[in-house]
């Protein structure tokens, strides 16, 4: 079955330390989603992409955090400096574009589970 | 803007018995699709069931089925013949029909299927 690639699995930073994470989607999906997961709580979408484009980003912190996707494939999420809150449970997911009515729910990764010490 | 709401944090059941999750949902769309995520412990997020909000039968997948009330905005997850397996984080999701596809999600209830 295909899945969401997602890597680091663990990351341990030391705060103002910059830090990288790297998404797979299945092979085909061209929405490709970041998700943050603080500890206890749903995820909440930090961007979203439609192809290299991004469709969605109104909940980025983009003074210091950053997304690309830049052939439309793989995608890297970039914490610029890190700070103690932003230890969380990052997800990635991704979809195909226009189900229409079908509505499919996305695939997503087993995340990135990123400390700030 | 949507809201999700799960008001239980935590429950139990024992093995085999039934249990429902609840889940309200604020929304001023006529068109959208609710749905429940698992999260077990190794993390990964998976599709239990989905409902589309313009049909008026309850989605069921094999021991999970929804009680969808479209005009209190309610949309609770029974399971069935519960077990261990199904030990995990319950989300409850929201998702409007068209614009962006993003999902918004509730808080989660965490379930414990006891032998």
């Amino acid at each position: 079955e295909a899945e969401v690639a997602q890597s680091p699995r663990y990351k341990i930073t030391e705060k103002s330390q910059a830090v990288a994470f790297w998404c797979d989607p299945i092979s085909g999906h061209a929405t490709l989603y970041w998700y943050r997961q603080i500890l206890g709580q749903g995820p909440e979408l930090l961007v979203q992409f439609q192809d290299e484009s991004v469709v969605d980003d109104s909940q980025l912190p983009k003074d210091r955090f950053s997304a690309e996707r830049l052939k439309g494939v793989d995608s890297t999420l970039k914490i610029q400096p890190a700070e103690l809150g932003d230890s969380a449970m990052y997800l990635c997911a991704s979809s195909p574009v226009g189900q229409g009515i079908y509505s499919a729910g996305y695939t997503f990764g087993s995340g990135t589970r990123l400390t700030v010490v | 803007a949507q809201t999700v709401t799960q008001s239980q944090p935590e429950m139990s059941v024992q093995e085999a018995e039934t249990v429902t999750l609840s889940c309200t949902y604020d929304t001023s769309e006529n068109n959208y699709y609710l749905f429940w995520y698992k999260q077990p412990p190794s993390r990964q997020m998976i599709l239990v069931i989905r409902q589309e909000a313009y049909k008026q039968q309850n989605a069921t997948e094999n021991r999970f089925s929804v009680n969808f009330q479209k005009a209190a905005k309610s949309f609770s997850l029974k399971i069935s013949d519960s077990q261990l397996g199904d030990t995990a984080m319950y989300f409850c999701a929201f998702r409007r029909q068209g614009g962006s596809e993003k999902l918004v999600f509730g808080k989660g209830t965490k379930l414990t299927v006891n032998p």
